[in-house]
């Protein structure tokens, strides 16, 4: 159980494009999702968190209005990254979680999505 | 504010070895640390979870420890194979957010 998926896995796109990324909870209900990045060797930065239904909690430095967050369902949240470039390449996961925003939950991480703007 | 090392940033060992991945925190307020495995451009697999309360966790060849008070958790994993190679994150929970350790990249040879 709790298994979270993402698509597209890998992405390729042309510089000023936008690019969503989807991130579903197969088997339970996510009342919050966490979007993170993760720079080449480095670790994962946490960028924002959604709980369904209302607006996204960004991390300081992370511009709200290029990276677009909608959490519409208990299934389903997206990330859409706005006019991309290719400072924004990067390997994009989420995670989600059946609890909202406590403590001692456990996240559940999807496969990760590629993004590489040329 | 809450930070996470890992140490070593790098380990290549033997095939066969035992060895130990270190996890260090500055804030001992957390809820649970849980220790991943990263594949080169992969996503994370979820080894072991220890809650507060708890001192370790086992799976196989694997233990994890947590020592709240010193700010430490190991990884110990025994019996390393080729397959074991992999980047190791820790990553502890707190206010809701995970926040990742800096990884170990263990590289085991056959």
């Amino acid at each position: 159980g709790a298994v979270v998926s993402q698509h597209p896995s890998r992405v390729i796109c042309k510089s000023g494009t936008s690019v969503k990324i989807e991130c579903r909870s197969l088997d339970f209900q996510a009342t919050t999702m966490f979007w993170y990045r993760q720079f080449p060797k480095q670790s994962l930065m946490l960028m924002a968190t959604s709980n369904e239904g209302s607006k996204a909690t960004y991390e300081q430095g992370v511009e709200k209005d290029k990276f677009l967050i909608n959490h519409a369902s208990l299934t389903l949240s997206t990330l859409t990254v706005t006019s991309a470039h290719p400072e924004d390449s990067s390997f994009y996961i989420c995670s989600a979680t059946n609890l909202r925003g406590t403590s001692q939950e456990t996240q559940y991480f999807g496969p990760g999505t590629r993004l590489l703007v040329l | 504010k809450q930070e996470v090392t890992q140490i070593p940033a790098a380990l290549s060992v033997p095939e066969g070895e035992n060895l130990v991945l270190n996890c260090s925190f500055t804030d001992s307020a957390i809820y649970n640390l849980q220790w991943f495995r990263q594949d080169p451009g992969k996503g994370l697999t979820s080894l072991l979870l220890i809650q507060s309360s708890q001192r370790e966790q086992t799976s196989g060849r694997l233990n994890a420890s947590l020592d709240k008070s010193s700010g430490r958790s190991t990884l110990y994993i025994a019996a390393s194979q080729p397959g074991d190679s992999a980047t190791y994150l820790c990553a502890l929970s707190g206010t809701y957010k995970y926040i990742f350790g800096t990884g170990t990249r263990l590289k085991v040879l056959a």
